[in-house]
């Protein structure tokens, strides 16, 4: 597609339940990224994703976190077991290593 | 650890008026980038920076690079208010080929009539 598109653009959610977001890159990016975003803060690395390599999970907060992607397609960050700090905008960006990074509109979550 | 340090956190300034923004980074680095964030909206990108003593100009805006002090400015010409905007710089970080973008804390403009 022509720009990084993230699903779903605002998620409501309780406490307790777990959320998936999703994120599909531009194609042809190996590299797929996410970030959080709390309000009013800086990007807060999360994972990071390169072709087929192992993921960089270094930036994961707690093991409620993780992601999947296949390949260079589509990523999706699952939360488990919600609680209110995880509210936030969380970004996602691809690159094609070199020629700099493009960032999709965010998820912005809500945890009630 | 690669760190990365923008002031001032919050600037405020009158239409006209010049300013600069400043961002430190503690290690080698092969780019620097820096974006625009207007609230409630994703970050758009403004310049990316490749070599020491690149410097890169769009209308009131010019962003220079500095490796061997390993700085970075953004500068702002005759502000106007349609900058008033958060500006991130953010370092390429390329360790053991694991290549991330590593964010300062932002600089949230705002720009007076």
């Amino acid at each position: 597609g022509a720009g990084v598109s993230q699903s779903p653009s605002n998620k409501v959610t309780e406490k307790g339940k777990d959320v998936e977001l999703r994120c599909d890159p531009i194609s042809g990016h190996t590299a797929l990224y996410w970030y959080r975003q709390r309000l009013g803060q800086g990007l807060e690395f999360l994972i990071y994703f390169q072709g087929n390599s192992a993921p960089d999970k270094s930036g994961l907060p707690s093991d409620r976190f993780s992601a999947e992607r296949t390949g260079e397609s589509v990523s999706t960050l699952t939360i488990q077991r919600t609680q209110q700090e995880d509210s936030a905008v969380y970004l996602c960006a691809s690159s094609l290593r070199g020629y700099g990074y493009t960032f999709g509109s965010g998820t912005r979550l809500t945890v009630v | 650890e690669l760190k990365v340090e923008q002031n001032p956190l919050f600037l405020s300034m009158q239409e006209g008026k010049n300013y600069t923004i400043y961002c430190d980074y503690s290690t080698t680095s092969d780019r620097l980038y820096w974006y625009r964030q207007d609230p409630g909206k994703s970050l758009e990108s403004l310049f990316v920076l490749l070599s020491n003593g690149a410097v890169k100009q769009e209308g009131r805006l010019m962003a220079s690079l500095d490796t061997k002090a390993r700085l970075s400015t953004l500068h702002i010409t005759a502000a106007v208010h349609d900058l008033s905007a958060t500006y991130f710089c953010a370092v390429d970080s390329d360790l053991q080929g694991a290549q991330k973008l590593v964010f300062g804390q932002g600089t949230r403009l705002t720009i007076n009539p």
